[in-house]
């Protein structure tokens, strides 16, 4: 079975810039969740999704968006991005909101801005 | 402000040798308590975790210790071995809520031969 799948794996934009994220989830999972984690620390909580709605958000400001697909797989977009925005990007996924040890991270997707 | 607080950042255990991470909490409403392993390139992945209402739970080489009163817990890897060269993250979540994962900051485990 394929696990997380993120793409693009690596991205460069430049300041200003939008940027797009996609997540698939496994097979079956119908939870995706959002982290950032800026190099040296741990993830930070974006957003939490289920069913196609949004169940949670950290504390990001508004430029962060996220949405789901009827297919469970799910974007995360950026906007106006700064340098502060230079992290890993992570998707998880898990069953349900509830399956704390059925949740599984992706590879991830590298995003610099210049 | 750091939910989660992890110590040390970095460690290095020589092979055969006990690694141990620490970490505390602040928020008294957390119920469940991950441990993550992070190899470069990859995401997090679970490694083991416990609930409040144990104080003590092993996984092969692998044990938490839970410490309710003093808001405390930690990973114990016995035997470490050059395998388990990683990040660790200690984490917490509420599961009254929605499944928001606070993470530590994270431990750099090298294990020497």
């Amino acid at each position: 079975d394929a696990g997380v799948t993120q793409s693009p794996t690596h991205l460069i934009k430049t300041r200003g810039q939008h940027v797009t994220l996609r997540c698939s989830p496994i097979s079956g999972h119908k939870s995706v969740s959002w982290y950032q984690q800026v190099l040296g620390q741990g993830p930070q909580f974006i957003f939490q999704y289920y069913e196609k709605e949004e169940r949670g958000r950290g504390n990001f400001p508004d430029r962060f968006s996220a949405r789901q697909f009827p297919n469970y797989s799910s974007e995360l977009n950026v906007n106006a991005l700064l340098l502060g925005d230079s992290a890993l990007y992570l998707c998880a996924s898990s069953p349900n909101p509830r399956s704390y040890n059925e949740q599984f991270f992706g590879p991830g997707t590298r995003l610099t801005v210049l | 402000q750091q939910q989660v607080k992890q110590s040390p950042q970095s460690l290095i255990v020589q092979k055969g040798g006990i690694s141990i991470i620490n970490c505390a909490y602040e928020n008294t409403a957390f119920d469940y308590f991950p441990w993550y392993q992070q190899f470069p390139g990859k995401g997090p992945a679970l490694l083991i975790a416990i609930r409040p209402d144990v104080s003590e739970k092993k996984e092969g080489r692998f044990t938490i210790s839970f410490n309710k009163s003093a808001k405390q817990f930690s990973l114990h890897i016995m035997d470490s071995q050059p395998g388990d060269s990683a990040t660790y993250f200690c984490a917490a979540s509420d599961s009254g809520g929605y499944q928001k994962v606070t993470f530590g900051i994270g431990t750099k485990l090298q294990v020497i031969p």
